[in-house]
């Protein structure tokens, strides 16, 4: 199965400045003959349950804030909060659809 | 409005069975394929299970597999999850998840999920 590791587990941003969670897979997520990196992000918020974010690496699901963006390529992404909101605090988990489905262990979010 | 609501969940020993089930909404249920992610405190998201919109593929994690089995009544808009011969590290939340397509890849509509608690 491919690994996900996100970094840090957890971390501390002040209001309106910039977040950014790492996201790293056991192999490559790309997919040469469509040109796309398989993997998504998710948000969630104490009791409940996880919300799609991005897709297909860099792709904001509708009604996702601009704030939020997705980069990166095979092994290695990230998600960037641009101007961290307090409704932002949450824990993030990515995904790979790649190989079957694996999340990495993801990374909380909170206010400094 | 996608709205998926699981049932099912509930107190059972090491060794038995449970059936969880999904009822969804606000989507045709016959062109989206259907999965279930579980969480638990110390693992984690995990993916269990997923089903092509026909039913026709399946699909298991490695540390389900032999034991839970995955189905859907399209008649129905029902999702379904049996589960056999339940261990203690079963203990989860288990959401049901909709998929943007015919084949299980990222999840965009999820349940509030539904606990299962295996203890004897």
């Amino acid at each position: 199965d491919i690994v996900m590791t996100q970094s840090p587990d957890s971390l501390a941003v002040s209001l309106g400045e910039r977040a950014t969670i790492n996201c790293q897979s056991s192999q490559s997520v790309f997919y040469s003959s469509n040109n796309k990196n398989y993997l998504a992000w998710y948000q969630q918020k104490p009791g409940q349950p996880p919300k799609l974010l991005i897709y297909w690496a860099s792709i904001r699901e509708s009604g996702v804030p601009e704030r939020f963006s997705g980069s990166g390529f095979g092994t290695d992404f990230t998600l960037t909060i641009s101007g961290l909101q307090a409704e932002d605090v949450a824990v993030y988990y990515c995904q790979q659809y790649y190989s079957s489905w694996t999340f990495g262990q993801g990374t909380k979010v909170e206010i400094k | 409005e996608v709205q998926v609501l699981e049932s099912g969940g509930g107190l059972v020993q090491p060794g038995g069975s449970l059936r969880l089930s999904c009822a969804a909404s606000g989507f045709i249920f016959s062109s989206y394929a259907m999965s279930w992610v579980r969480q638990t405190p110390g693992k984690g998201l995990e993916w269990v299970s997923g089903i092509s919109g026909d039913g026709d593929s399946t699909y298991y994690a490695d540390s389900v597999k032999g034991r839970f089995t995955i189905s859907r009544d399209n008649s129905k808009n029902t999702l379904y999850l049996q589960m056999n011969s339940l261990r203690v590290e079963d203990t989860a939340v288990y959401y049901c998840a909709k998929d943007p397509g015919d084949h299980p890849s990222w999840f965009d509509d999820w349940g509030q999920g539904t606990l299962v608690t295996v203890s004897s």
